[in-house]
């Protein structure tokens, strides 16, 4: 089956720990994207990339990075430079990152910092 | 700025009944897309309706269904015939030609009364 995979589900990091939240599709889609949800809020967009070995900033990217190595791979890693990173994130993927394009996502990632 | 007010925090109907869910943008462009989404308990959002905004014709999807008032800049999502499983929180959201990120509202929560 097609798909949007995060892992893992749930993740707990410690102060000053860098940590990495995995997304893969296989949907073939050139375009991926990171948002984050905090209670009670709609998504934001941290992240996102329309094709391999590019990526731009969204509106919260401050404490986080990305890669895009493969079309299919879109690892976040949460820094200790994001001073309140506990939240809940998702992946997405579209087909071209055009706009109008649906966005498809993930079962999300639920970061807890301890 | 964009933003996206969905002004019902919470809404409850009985199943079997219709339910209209409201949205309201903000904006000044005249080329965008709009969005409902749905996130279940599980928390993976789900695409349930999509709408162009140079299209008049409204959106129907089963028993999904919108009212866009471009004028008003109004885009509320109809449920018809309600079932259990339509519980779940409802985001409506924007996208402006030429951008890739979704600008979402803060959600309504909306409860299926047996």
């Amino acid at each position: 089956d097609g798909g949007i995979t995060q892992s893992p589900k749930y993740l707990f990091r410690k102060e000053g720990q860098n940590v990495t939240l995995s997304c893969e599709q296989n949907l073939n889609h050139d375009a991926m994207y990171w948002y984050r949800q905090d209670p009670g809020q709609g998504l934001r967009l941290i992240y996102y990339s329309q094709i391999v070995n590019d990526f731009q900033k969204g509106d919260i990217a401050e404490g986080y990075s990305v890669s895009r190595e493969k079309k299919e791979s879109f690892p976040l890693t949460v820094t200790s430079a994001q001073k309140n990173p506990t939240a809940f994130y998702l992946c997405a993927s579209s087909t071209s990152g055009g706009s109008g394009d649906t966005q498809y996502f993930g079962p999300g990632t639920r970061l807890t910092v301890l | 700025a964009q933003t996206v007010t969905q002004s019902q925090p919470e809404m409850s109907v009985q199943e079997a009944e219709t339910v209209t869910l409201s949205c309201t943008y903000d904006t000044s462009e005249s080329d965008y897309y709009l969005f409902w989404y749905k996130q279940p308990p599980s928390r993976q959002m789900i695409l349930v309706i999509r709408q162009e905004a140079y299209k008049q014709q409204n959106a129907t999807e089963n028993r999904f269904s919108v009212n866009f008032q471009k004028a008003a800049k109004s885009f509320s999502l109809k449920i018809s015939d309600s079932q259990l499983g339509d519980a779940a929180m409802y985001f409506c959201a924007y996208q402006i030609q030429g951008a890739q990120k979704l600008v979402f509202g803060q959600g309504t929560r909306l409860t299926i009364n047996p």
